[in-house]
Order: structure tokens, then C-alpha cells, then sequence
């Protein structure tokens, strides 16, 4: 199985900080990685895929680049909003893995 | 608009069953590959099975032979069989489209707490 590594697991920052979550694929996933969003007692919430690839509706702060097997998940100006649990999952091949998940929190 | 409903979640003994169900609104899942990913609580996210819109199912390892995802496409619906339970699986259970196997959509969830 694909194994993905996401880091930080936890991430302090302040409204209008850039932030920056990064998620390894194991092996290649030829960028079928999407970024979801999810608070809680919420459903995920797509953002990104394709590895950047922005879901329509969501705001242009959010952006994905990929690099190899090393994707980033990048919100420019951090929002009220934003504060959330982040996922990364690849779906180049079953079984499909998420990453552990990113919590962005107050600092 | 595209809506997705599980229902069928609650409280179960180790080693029982329960059928979990989720209907589609909106859309025809006939032209979509349909998943279920679990949760369990405070964890992230485990795919669980998907149905492909060909007819094909894939599961992951932890529950190969223990649960199994279906589909009818005329009454619109997804559903998993899960036998063999055990706590492990306490988990919400989300069902979710594939475009074709991008997550786009999820229903709000149903919780399933395996428990004696």
C-alpha cells in the first residue's frame, strides 16, 4: 500500500500568516493527490486535486503544488475560517490512504 | 443539488452485523464510483470500499472478508454489509462520490459504536 506522510501534525498560526502543510508519497502517485478540509463533526470537505487543482467555490488563499513525491498544501493569508483539520489522499491506486492529518489552530 | 444520507449506524456487539445505507440524491450513482470512508473518534481518515460504476469493488485490507459494499442503482443507493465486527470499527462511516475518483461530495455520516 501507498503510505503518505503528512507534516506537521500540528500547526500554531495567526490570521494573515502563510502556512504551508506537506504530505510524501511512499512511491510515485503520478499527482492523483487531492487536500481536503474537515472541522469538527463535519464532513471532509474537498479543496484541492489533481495535486492543484481548485475545487470550484473554493477561495484562491488555498493552493497545491507537487514537486516528485512531496506535495504542499499552501493557504497565503490564513483565515478565521481556516482553522480545521487538513487531510491529503492520494487515489492512484487501491487501497486509497490519507495522510494523518494537519490541525491548524490559534496560536 | 447533490445530497448523500447514510443511515443504519448505532450501537453493536462485537461479532454482530449491521447494513449501512446511503441514498443519493441529485444525481444517478449508476455513472459514478461510489465510496465509504470511516473515521473512528479523534483519528483521521480510512478509506473503507469502493463500488466502481462497472461493477467492480475494492476493500481495504482491514476489512476484506468482513464487509461488503453494493450498490442499486434503481433505488440510487450504496450500501455496506458488516459482519464480524469488532471495536476496531467503532468509527463514523461516511459515503462519498467519485469524480470519477475524486471525492467531491460526502454525506454528513453515521456512527457505528461496536461495543458489549
Amino acid at each position: 500500500d501507498i503510505q503518505m506522510t503528512q507534516s506537521p501534525s500540528t500547526l500554531s498560526a495567526s490570521v494573515g500568516d502563510r502556512v504551508t502543510i506537506t504530505c510524501r508519497a511512499s512511491q510515485n502517485i503520478n499527482n492523483w493527490l487531492a487536500w481536503f478540509q474537515q472541522k469538527p463533526g463535519k464532513a471532509p470537505k474537498l479543496l484541492i486535486y489533481q495535486a492543484s487543482t481548485l475545487e470550484a467555490g473554493v477561495p484562491s488563499r488555498f493552493s497545491g503544488s507537487a514537486s516528485g513525491t512531496e506535495f504542499t498544501l499552501t493557504i497565503s493569508s490564513l483565515q478565521p475560517d481556516d482553522f480545521a483539520t487538513y487531510y491529503c489522499q492520494q487515489y492512484d491506486s487501491y487501497v486509497w490512504t490519507f495522510g494523518q492529518g494537519t490541525k491548524v489552530e490559534v496560536k | 443539488e447533490v445530497q448523500l444520507v447514510e443511515t443504519g449506524g448505532g450501537l453493536i456487539q462485537p461479532g454482530g452485523s449491521l447494513r449501512l445505507s446511503c441514498a443519493a440524491s441529485g444525481f444517478a450513482i449508476s455513472n459514478h464510483h461510489m465510496t465509504w470512508v470511516r473515521q473512528a473518534p479523534g483519528k483521521g481518515l480510512e478509506w473503507v470500499s469502493v463500488t466502481e460504476s462497472g461493477g467492480r469493488t475494492y476493500d481495504a485490507d482491514s476489512v476484506k472478508g468482513r464487509f461488503t459494499i453494493s450498490r442499486d442503482n434503481s433505488k440510487n443507493a450504496v450500501f455496506l454489509q458488516m459482519n464480524s465486527v469488532r471495536a476496531e470499527d467503532t468509527a463514523v462511516y461516511y459515503c462519498a462520490r467519485g469524480d470519477p475518483w475524486v471525492l467531491g461530495h460526502w454525506g454528513q455520516g453515521t456512527l457505528v459504536t461496536v461495543s458489549s
